[in-house]
């Protein structure tokens, strides 16, 4: 199976930006996601980006892709409080599943 | 259009027990998947179900087991429940399957075994 790896922690001041980072190793993954998730919650499915692309922006969020150094990253503009939460990083396999990583903590201090 | 629905929401039951978790995907998604989420192992894959088919199984004993009915709403059953298989159930609804389609998870299933 896949190898997905993040950092498990992160924290950054209200209005900074936050760089969620992961390195996956299957790469036969045609979609790459991020999902948050917050206390007590499932999974919400935050943006993916398709293999073949290098980068993707939706709204406060950009995904890039390293695609020769098997690594992910979600940058999260203008980060606010409501952005504490568990993101997680998941690719799927060639057997129907998502291989996710261990989440990154994302702290947002005032 | 309605979300990925999974009941009950939360559960409590004895060792030696059996449970049955529900999940009703979104509308027109053939695909159903279970993974279960533990602080010590994370999002493990169950299985997977496609037009009723199991398409893939992941690592777990033959005590879960699931199906998938003609309207795509699939469960999933623990029998001989353990303090282990304490965790939470989620389910995640594609068009296709996640290897070409994006997947789109229900709230979870909070499952606790005393």
């Amino acid at each position: 199976g896949e190898d997905v790896e993040q950092s498990l922690f992160l924290s950054v001041r209200e209005g900074d930006s936050s760089v969620i980072n992961c390195t996956y190793t299957d790469s036969s993954s045609t979609y790459l996601y991020w999902y948050k998730q917050e206390p007590g919650a499932g999974l919400q499915l935050l943006t993916y980006i398709f293999s073949n692309m290098d980068m993707k922006q939706d709204q406060r969020l950009t995904v890039l892709l390293n695609k020769k150094d098997k690594h992910l990253s979600l940058r999260i503009a203008d980060t606010q409080t409501g952005d504490s939460a568990i993101y997680f990083c998941a690719g799927p396999n060639s057997g129907y599943a998502l291989n996710f990583g261990k989440g990154t903590s994302l702290l947002v201090t005032p | 259009k309605a979300g990925v629905t999974q009941t009950p929401r939360y559960l409590i039951k004895t060792r030696g027990q059996q449970v049955t978790l529900s999940c009703s995907p979104i509308s027109g998604h053939r695909s159903v998947s279970w993974y279960q989420q533990t602080p010590g192992q994370g999002l493990q894959f169950l299985f997977e179900y496609f037009s009723e088919t199991q398409r893939n199984k992941g690592n777990f004993p033959g005590r879960f087991s699931g199906r998938q009915f003609s309207n795509s709403r699939s469960e999933m059953n623990v029998s001989t429940l353990e303090l282990g298989d304490s965790a939470l159930y989620l389910c995640a609804s594609s068009s296709q399957g996640v290897t070409n389609t994006e997947a789109f998870f229900g709230q979870g299933t909070r499952l606790t075994v005393v």
